[in-house]
């Protein structure tokens, strides 16, 4: 069965970076891209970028620009997405999903809690 | 960047009856080369990642029920949920896949009348 494994909680200060990984199984790694969405308490879902294992190609929305690199290992079928220069803003639930270029996201991660604060 | 708008922001629906939530995108997602609308739905219960119920406006994901139906088409989409039932209860988000970024609409919150 297809599975999207993070790993786990971070605490971060501000200014520092983090770095969540996603974990693929089930399916043929470098058949689907993986989106990354966040999540801040109580509020909606923002997309973040997505990146194609098979190229290595990646797309980010334009206010991570700068701030977010992706990345993926296809020998362990991992992506994972690293965050520069946290502020209070980015605590939030990280979630890679599975999807195609234009596609609904059909499989997600159980989320990673990164926490920014002082 | 394209601009999801969902109405109601919530909405209480009595057992057995039909919910409606509505999503408008500021700009068609219409792909007129291969007919389709970029155009998902989402259901996300608390503490879980969201669920793809609807992806291309009106095809149900895998092993969603049938009481759950999308359509819709340009600027202006509509899920429905046919005989609410209990385990309905949640969130609901459109997403946009059209353009980049892929926008989400601010989420519909679904509960029992």
């Amino acid at each position: 069965q297809v599975q999207l494994v993070q790993s786990g909680t971070e605490v971060k200060n501000p200014g520092a970076s983090v770095k969540v990984s996603c974990k693929a199984s089930g399916y043929t790694f470098t058949d689907y891209y993986i989106h990354w969405v966040r999540q801040a308490p109580g509020q909606g879902l923002e997309w973040m970028a997505w990146i194609n294992p098979n190229s290595g190609g990646t797309k980010y929305a334009q206010k991570f620009q700068g701030r977010v690199t992706m990345t993926r290992d296809t020998s362990i079928t991992t992506a994972s997405m690293e965050l520069s220069r946290l502020t209070s803003d980015d605590t939030a639930v990280y979630y890679c999903a599975r999807g195609k270029e234009y596609s609904g996201l059909d499989y997600w991660g159980q989320g990673t809690l990164v926490t920014v604060s002082s | 960047d394209i601009v999801m708008t969902q109405s109601p922001d919530s909405l209480a629906v009595s057992l057995g009856e039909r919910a409606t939530i509505n999503c408008k995108s500021s700009q068609s997602v219409f792909y007129s080369s291969n007919n389709m609308n970029y155009l998902a739905w989402y259901q996300q219960k608390p503490g879980q990642p969201p669920k793809l119920l609807i992806y291309r406006a009106s095809t149900r994901g895998s092993g969603v029920p049938d009481r759950f139906s999308g359509s819709g088409s340009g600027t202006d989409f509509t899920l429905t949920i046919s005989g609410l039932q209990a385990e309905d209860v949640a969130v609901y988000y459109c997403q946009q896949y059209y353009g980049t970024p892929r926008t989400f609409g601010q989420g519909t919150k679904l509960e029992i009348k």
